[in-house]
């Protein structure tokens, strides 16, 4: 079965631009959160989406918003991009509406470069 | 702030040694995950611990979680260069917080030289 994919890989934009990020969950998985890791440093939680709504918002501005859509896939949106958005981005899926027993399996992520 | 504390930030062993990484909070850990990450890629799921007490072993990785459920440890035995990459605790430290939010540490880079 195939894991969590993402895509792009890799993305260089410029200051002010906007990007979207894709997310496809493992098959069966309906959940499905983002991540925001900059180097040397842990993931820092954006969002979390389950059954096509918002569950769970980390501390990050309204430039970042985020989708789920009927077949479970998802979309991490960012306006107005700043430099320090430059980080890699993660998504993970699990089964249900994460419950502390539920692990999360990420994804490859994507890297965003803000010049 | 940072919710999760790990030590050491790097490590350098020769191939076949012991190593431990520890991952402490001063909130309770609701479901400790362990995973290991290449330098710029995806986190790979190792361990996840749940119960004050709990041990857990795949292959020559054994984690442990403390009874008090705040501190949790990664023992890899008789080291080999695959082992290498960053290892990362993630947990949820506040039982009211969003589910499915996980604090991570920033992370251990362990280098293991032949």
């Amino acid at each position: 079965d195939a894991g969590v994919t993402q895509s792009p890989t890799h993305l260089i934009k410029t200051r002010g631009q906007h990007v979207t990020l894709r997310c496809s969950p493992i098959s069966g998985h309906k959940s499905v959160s983002w991540y925001q890791q900059v180097l040397g440093q842990g993931p820092q939680f954006i969002f979390q989406y389950y059954e096509k709504e918002e569950r769970g918002r980390g501390n990050f501005p309204d430039r970042f918003s985020a989708r789920q859509f009927p077949n479970y896939s998802s979309e991490l949106n960012v306006n107005a991009l700043l430099l320090g958005d430059s980080a890699l981005y993660l998504c993970a899926s699990s089964p249900r509406r994460t419950t502390s027993t539920d692990t999360q399996y990420f994804g490859p992520g994507t890297r965003l470069t803000v010049l | 702030s940072q919710e999760l504390e790990q030590s050491p930030q790097s490590l350098i062993v020769q191939e076949g040694k012991n190593l431990t990484i520890n991952c402490t909070s001063s909130k309770t850990l609701y479901g400790l995950y362990w995973y290991k990450q290449k330098y710029g890629e995806g986190l790979i799921f190792l361990m996840m611990l749940q119960k004050g007490g709990e041990e857990k072993s795949h292959e020559k990785i054994t984690a442990k979680l403390d009874e008090k459920k705040q501190q949790s440890s990664l023992h890899i035995t008789a080291s080999q260069p695959s082992h290498a990459g960053i290892y990362l605790c993630g947990a949820q430290v506040d039982r009211g917080s969003t589910l499915g939010r996980l604090y991570f540490g920033r992370g251990t880079q362990l280098t293991v030289w032949p």
